[in-house]
Protein backbone atom coordinates (compact mmCIF):
# COMPACT_ATOMS: atom_id res chain seq x y z
CA UNK A 1 0.00 0.00 0.00
CA UNK A 2 1.50 3.52 -0.90
CA UNK A 3 2.55 5.67 2.01
CA UNK A 4 0.67 9.10 3.29
CA UNK A 5 2.15 12.13 4.38
CA UNK A 6 0.24 14.15 7.08
CA UNK A 7 0.37 17.50 9.19
CA UNK A 8 1.11 16.06 12.39
CA UNK A 9 -0.89 18.69 14.12
CA UNK A 10 -3.94 21.00 13.49
CA UNK A 11 -6.04 23.32 15.08
CA UNK A 12 -9.44 24.49 14.10
CA UNK A 13 -11.77 26.91 15.62
CA UNK A 14 -15.47 25.70 16.31
CA UNK A 15 -18.05 26.14 13.63
CA UNK A 16 -15.57 26.56 10.96
CA UNK A 17 -14.61 24.15 8.56
CA UNK A 18 -11.80 21.88 9.16
CA UNK A 19 -9.17 21.30 6.39
CA UNK A 20 -7.21 18.02 6.75
CA UNK A 21 -4.22 17.50 4.03
CA UNK A 22 -3.09 14.55 2.92
CA UNK A 23 -0.19 13.74 0.10
CA UNK A 24 0.15 10.23 -1.18
CA UNK A 25 1.94 10.68 -4.07
CA UNK A 26 2.92 7.63 -5.33
CA UNK A 27 -0.55 5.89 -5.40
CA UNK A 28 -1.46 3.94 -8.02
CA UNK A 29 -4.50 3.82 -9.97
CA UNK A 30 -6.59 1.04 -8.27
CA UNK A 31 -6.10 2.31 -4.93
CA UNK A 32 -8.72 3.78 -2.89
CA UNK A 33 -8.08 6.89 -0.11
CA UNK A 34 -9.78 6.10 2.98
CA UNK A 35 -10.41 8.48 5.98
CA UNK A 36 -10.61 7.28 9.58
CA UNK A 37 -10.75 8.76 12.86
CA UNK A 38 -9.80 7.85 16.24
CA UNK A 39 -11.10 9.90 19.14
CA UNK A 40 -9.11 9.45 22.46
CA UNK A 41 -8.32 5.26 22.74
CA UNK A 42 -11.70 4.66 21.26
CA UNK A 43 -11.88 2.10 18.46
CA UNK A 44 -10.92 3.87 14.80
CA UNK A 45 -13.92 5.50 13.10
CA UNK A 46 -14.81 5.13 9.06
CA UNK A 47 -15.00 8.43 7.83
CA UNK A 48 -15.16 8.54 4.34
CA UNK A 49 -13.42 6.85 0.65
CA UNK A 50 -12.69 7.91 -2.33
CA UNK A 51 -10.80 6.57 -5.91
CA UNK A 52 -10.93 10.10 -7.94
CA UNK A 53 -13.96 11.58 -7.64
CA UNK A 54 -14.93 13.84 -5.19
CA UNK A 55 -17.26 12.19 -2.28
CA UNK A 56 -19.86 13.25 0.27
CA UNK A 57 -21.41 11.60 2.96
CA UNK A 58 -23.23 13.17 6.35
CA UNK A 59 -19.65 13.13 8.17
CA UNK A 60 -17.45 14.49 5.68
CA UNK A 61 -16.35 15.70 2.13
CA UNK A 62 -13.62 14.33 0.83
CA UNK A 63 -11.51 15.87 -2.19
CA UNK A 64 -9.07 14.43 -4.52
CA UNK A 65 -6.31 16.32 -6.88
CA UNK A 66 -7.02 15.30 -10.88
CA UNK A 67 -3.56 13.96 -10.28
CA UNK A 68 -4.60 11.75 -7.47
CA UNK A 69 -1.28 12.70 -5.45
CA UNK A 70 -3.13 14.38 -2.75
CA UNK A 71 -6.25 14.70 -0.98
CA UNK A 72 -8.16 17.04 1.68
CA UNK A 73 -10.58 15.85 4.49
CA UNK A 74 -13.17 18.31 5.13
CA UNK A 75 -15.14 18.42 8.11
CA UNK A 76 -17.55 21.25 7.20
CA UNK A 77 -18.74 22.72 10.92
CA UNK A 78 -16.40 21.66 13.45
CA UNK A 79 -17.58 20.20 16.40
CA UNK A 80 -15.67 19.72 19.85
CA UNK A 81 -16.48 16.24 19.76
CA UNK A 82 -14.31 16.20 16.25
CA UNK A 83 -11.41 16.30 18.16
CA UNK A 84 -9.08 13.29 17.77
CA UNK A 85 -6.55 11.68 15.52
CA UNK A 86 -7.39 11.55 11.51
CA UNK A 87 -5.28 9.10 9.23
CA UNK A 88 -5.15 9.52 5.78
CA UNK A 89 -4.81 5.24 3.97
CA UNK A 90 -4.04 4.59 0.70
CA UNK A 91 -5.10 1.09 -0.05
CA UNK A 92 -6.26 -1.75 -2.40
CA UNK A 93 -10.32 -2.23 -2.42
CA UNK A 94 -9.76 -6.36 -2.64
CA UNK A 95 -7.53 -7.99 -0.54
CA UNK A 96 -6.56 -8.27 3.14
CA UNK A 97 -8.08 -5.29 4.97
CA UNK A 98 -4.81 -4.74 6.88
CA UNK A 99 -5.10 -1.02 7.25
CA UNK A 100 -1.81 0.78 7.74
CA UNK A 101 -2.12 3.79 10.09
CA UNK A 102 0.42 5.93 10.20
CA UNK A 103 0.65 8.81 12.55
CA UNK A 104 -2.50 10.70 11.82
CA UNK A 105 -3.24 13.98 12.33
CA UNK A 106 -3.97 15.13 15.37
CA UNK A 107 -6.76 17.66 14.97
CA UNK A 108 -8.22 19.99 18.01
CA UNK A 109 -11.43 21.77 17.81
CA UNK A 110 -11.11 25.64 19.30
CA UNK A 111 -13.74 26.78 21.54
CA UNK B 1 -27.65 -0.99 16.43
CA UNK B 2 -24.56 -2.27 13.93
CA UNK B 3 -21.61 -2.85 16.29
CA UNK B 4 -18.18 -4.44 17.20
CA UNK B 5 -17.90 -5.59 21.33
CA UNK B 6 -15.33 -6.92 22.90
CA UNK B 7 -14.58 -7.93 26.52
CA UNK B 8 -13.17 -7.46 28.59
CA UNK B 9 -12.50 -3.73 27.98
CA UNK B 10 -9.94 -3.28 30.78
CA UNK B 11 -7.61 -6.33 31.90
CA UNK B 12 -4.81 -6.51 34.25
CA UNK B 13 -3.19 -10.03 34.92
CA UNK B 14 0.27 -11.89 35.16
CA UNK B 15 2.91 -13.42 33.30
CA UNK B 16 1.61 -16.72 32.32
CA UNK B 17 -1.93 -16.71 33.13
CA UNK B 18 -3.50 -18.00 29.91
CA UNK B 19 -6.46 -15.48 29.11
CA UNK B 20 -9.05 -15.17 26.33
CA UNK B 21 -10.41 -11.54 25.26
CA UNK B 22 -13.70 -12.21 23.17
CA UNK B 23 -15.27 -9.83 19.85
CA UNK B 24 -18.94 -10.08 18.54
CA UNK B 25 -20.10 -8.26 15.84
CA UNK B 26 -24.04 -8.01 15.02
CA UNK B 27 -23.88 -7.71 11.20
CA UNK B 28 -23.02 -10.53 9.75
CA UNK B 29 -19.46 -9.70 8.71
CA UNK B 30 -17.67 -12.08 7.19
CA UNK B 31 -14.42 -10.56 7.81
CA UNK B 32 -12.67 -9.91 11.11
CA UNK B 33 -9.45 -8.95 12.40
CA UNK B 34 -7.23 -8.30 15.41
CA UNK B 35 -5.12 -5.25 16.18
CA UNK B 36 -2.69 -4.06 18.41
CA UNK B 37 -1.81 -0.47 19.01
CA UNK B 38 1.00 0.70 20.99
CA UNK B 39 2.50 4.46 21.06
CA UNK B 40 4.35 5.33 17.89
CA UNK B 41 3.81 1.93 16.19
CA UNK B 42 0.00 2.79 15.10
CA UNK B 43 -2.22 -0.35 14.76
CA UNK B 44 -0.32 -3.54 13.60
CA UNK B 45 -2.45 -6.43 12.65
CA UNK B 46 -2.65 -9.81 14.26
CA UNK B 47 -4.96 -11.95 12.89
CA UNK B 48 -7.44 -11.80 10.93
CA UNK B 49 -10.66 -14.08 8.69
CA UNK B 50 -12.05 -14.13 6.24
CA UNK B 51 -14.77 -16.48 7.25
CA UNK B 52 -15.60 -19.34 9.82
CA UNK B 53 -12.70 -21.79 9.93
CA UNK B 54 -10.88 -19.89 7.71
CA UNK B 55 -7.49 -17.95 9.90
CA UNK B 56 -4.32 -16.17 8.68
CA UNK B 57 -1.62 -14.64 10.20
CA UNK B 58 -1.80 -10.55 10.17
CA UNK B 59 1.83 -9.00 10.91
CA UNK B 60 2.45 -9.55 14.35
CA UNK B 61 0.94 -12.94 15.45
CA UNK B 62 3.59 -14.34 17.97
CA UNK B 63 2.14 -15.33 20.95
CA UNK B 64 -1.61 -14.83 19.95
CA UNK B 65 -4.17 -17.64 18.77
CA UNK B 66 -7.30 -17.17 17.35
CA UNK B 67 -10.57 -19.15 16.57
CA UNK B 68 -13.37 -18.58 14.31
CA UNK B 69 -16.18 -21.31 14.69
CA UNK B 70 -19.41 -18.66 14.37
CA UNK B 71 -19.19 -15.86 12.28
CA UNK B 72 -20.32 -13.70 14.72
CA UNK B 73 -17.05 -14.85 17.35
CA UNK B 74 -13.75 -13.80 16.91
CA UNK B 75 -11.79 -14.53 20.53
CA UNK B 76 -7.94 -13.88 20.89
CA UNK B 77 -5.97 -15.82 22.96
CA UNK B 78 -3.44 -15.38 24.80
CA UNK B 79 -1.58 -19.21 26.28
CA UNK B 80 1.15 -17.49 28.07
CA UNK B 81 1.48 -13.70 28.54
CA UNK B 82 4.49 -12.02 28.37
CA UNK B 83 4.66 -8.04 29.77
CA UNK B 84 5.66 -7.12 25.87
CA UNK B 85 1.89 -7.68 25.02
CA UNK B 86 0.80 -4.87 27.84
CA UNK B 87 -1.01 -3.12 24.44
CA UNK B 88 -4.62 -1.74 23.52
CA UNK B 89 -6.56 -4.16 21.31
CA UNK B 90 -8.62 -3.69 18.79
CA UNK B 91 -11.23 -5.84 16.78
CA UNK B 92 -12.66 -5.16 13.88
CA UNK B 93 -14.95 -6.61 11.03
CA UNK B 94 -16.13 -5.70 7.57
CA UNK B 95 -18.35 -7.00 5.22
CA UNK B 96 -18.32 -7.57 1.35
CA UNK B 97 -19.77 -6.21 -1.44
CA UNK B 98 -19.77 -6.66 -4.94
CA UNK B 99 -16.46 -4.97 -5.77
CA UNK B 100 -14.73 -5.96 -2.47
CA UNK B 101 -14.37 -5.57 1.31
CA UNK B 102 -16.51 -2.69 3.16
CA UNK B 103 -15.74 -0.46 5.54
CA UNK B 104 -14.03 -1.55 8.84
CA UNK B 105 -15.71 -1.18 11.51
CA UNK B 106 -13.95 -1.42 14.91
CA UNK B 107 -14.88 -2.34 19.01
CA UNK B 108 -14.19 -0.17 21.55
CA UNK B 109 -10.53 -1.81 22.36
CA UNK B 110 -9.09 -3.89 25.44
CA UNK B 111 -6.27 -2.39 27.23
CA UNK B 112 -4.34 -5.07 28.51
CA UNK B 113 -1.66 -5.13 30.92
CA UNK B 114 1.13 -8.09 31.94
CA UNK B 115 2.73 -7.94 34.86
Amino acid sequence: DAKTTQPTSMDCAEGRAANLPCNHSTISGNEYVYWYRQIHSQGPQYIIHGLKNNETNEMASLIITEDRKSSTLILPHATLRDTAVYYCIVRFYFGNEKLTFGTGTRLTIIP
Amino acid sequence: EAQVTQNPRYLITVTGKKLTVTCSQNMNHEYMSWYRQDPGLGLRQIYYSMNVEVTDKGDVPEGYKVSRKEKRNFPLILESPSPNQTSLYFCASNGFSEIGLTEQFFGPGTRLTVL
